[in-house]
């Protein structure tokens, strides 16, 4: 079975802090994908990143970046200079092969940023 | 975005009743997915479809129902709810193959009383 650990249920920091979003994850598949979304008090959800398991490149966009690493299973995500609209629940997703397509999410982190 | 409409957004119903949901998109997408998201448990699987008249169960599927009779349209049906199914409900599309990302609707806030 496939499973999702975001171990941080709750982050609060002060404006122009950097903060490390942490998921790490379980699949016996070889070939599988890493999702994060957000979603904002607004409730919606938004699809931030998508990466394969053979990519362990980081990636940045912006004030975004992630930290893919199979050898600790993990895909954290690191917001730089974080502001106030920032502030949501951020959840990691994992998506394998054959029946495992399905995403599985973690719990989801929320984060708080204060002025 | 995939436009993805979900019906009702909100709804208020008795112990008891049948409940259904409704997920309708205009993008022609194949997979179809009912989440419900609660507090601690995020993001739980109800039921999916993989094609027209094609559907199976997820992780949370007891008291849930769903069809697809059409591409465009995912129902999701409470049999007979209960006040452990209040909840909010998502619906999600995924084209391009199934480890695309999903696309969500709007979500609908079912409380059941």
């Amino acid at each position: 079975a496939q499973k999702v650990t975001q171990a941080q249920t709750e982050i609060s920091v002060v404006e122009k802090e950097d903060v490390t979003l942490d998921c790490v994850y379980e699949t016996r598949d070889t070939t599988y994908y890493l999702f994060w979304y957000k979603q904002p008090p607004s409730g919606e959800l938004v699809f931030l990143i998508r990466r394969n398991s053979f990519d362990e490149q980081n990636e940045i966009s912006g004030r975004y970046s992630w930290n893919f690493q199979k050898s600790t299973s993990s895909f954290n995500f690191t917001i730089t200079a974080s502001q106030v609209v920032d502030s949501a629940v951020y959840f990691c997703a994992l998506s394998g092969e054959g029946s495992n397509y399905k995403l599985t999410f973690g719990k989801g982190t929320l984060l708080t940023v204060n002025p | 975005d995939a436009g993805i409409t979900q019906s009702p957004r909100h709804k208020v119903t008795e112990t008891g009743t049948p409940v259904t949901l409704r997920c309708h998109q205009t993008e022609n997408h194949r997979y179809m997915y009912w989440y419900r998201q609660d507090p601690g448990h995020g993001l739980r699987l109800i039921h999916y479809s993989y094609g027209v008249k094609d559907t199976d169960k997820g992780e949370v599927s007891d008291g849930y129902s769903v069809s697809r009779s059409k591409t465009e349209d995912f129902l999701l049906t409470l049999e007979s709810a209960t006040s452990s199914q209040t909840s909010v409900y998502f619906c999600a599309t995924q084209g391009n193959g199934y480890n695309s990302p999903l696309h969500f609707g709007n979500g609908t806030r079912l409380t059941v009383t």
